[in-house]
């Protein structure tokens, strides 16, 4: 089945500090790519959706500038908080979709982030 | 405003009984629904989904009701195995959107 890789796993960094969350699609290409946050014991929310060559789209309520999302390639995304503070601190999950099905997501593993 | 529900937090079931996960949504438009498995510090993994021309799909111990009168689907897991002790998912979607996922249901299976 599809992959979707996710680097680093997990990240602690000082209040202040940029971040950078890495998204890969292994063994597929990725026209879109949606970012996820999930705080504990509450749902997958929604970030961003980014193709491939264009803007992010950004859910209302998420701030574009913080959470700068990068989609260089069909195989890669990134995610930067920019500024990160202790409220950051969150899982975020990167997913994937080819152009052969929009509603299958692939997931990856996430990426713990502690902000001290 | 939250579209798709899933309005049991936790749910436990003794191993080998069938596990059934509800889920509920509002909005009419929605046309392909999909559970989600997820165990802690993960990322979600699709279990098996089902699109609103059917109203049921099976695949090995899983299957997916879609009652579209009622707005309501539901996961049957039998028999159910420690292994499936996670958190399950509902999402929905149409057309080319993006998917809005319920709140979740931590399963416990009882060994």
């Amino acid at each position: 089945g599809a992959v979707v890789s996710q680097h680093p796993s997990w990240v602690i960094c000082k209040s202040g500090t940029s971040v950078k969350i890495e998204c890969r699609s292994l063994d597929f290409q990725a026209t879109t790519m949606f970012w996820y946050r999930q705080f504990p014991k509450q749902s997958l929310m929604l970030m961003a959706t980014s193709n491939e060559g264009s803007k992010a789209t950004y859910e209302q309520g998420v701030e574009k500038d913080k959470f700068l999302i990068n989609h260089a390639s069909l195989t890669l995304s990134t995610l930067t908080v920019t500024s990160a503070h202790p409220e950051d601190s969150s899982f975020y999950i990167c997913s994937a979709c080819g152009l052969w099905s929009y509603n299958e997501q692939f997931f990856g593993p996430g990426t713990r982030l502690t902000v001290l | 405003d939250q579209q798709v529900k899933q309005n049991s937090p936790s749910l436990s079931v003794q191993e080998g009984r069938i596990s059934i996960l509800n889920c509920d949504y509002t909005n009419s438009m929605f046309d392909y629904f999909l559970w989600y498995k997820k165990y802690p510090a993960e990322g979600p993994t699709f279990l098996i989904s089902i699109s609103s021309i059917k109203d049921k799909n099976e695949d090995g111990r899983f299957t997916v009701f879609l009652n579209k009168s009622a707005k309501h689907l539901s996961l049957h897991i039998v028999p159910s195995q420690p292994g499936d002790s996670a958190v399950y998912f509902c999402a929905a979607n149409f057309g080319n959107e993006k998917l809005t996922f319920g709140t979740g249901t931590r399963l416990t299976i009882i060994p």
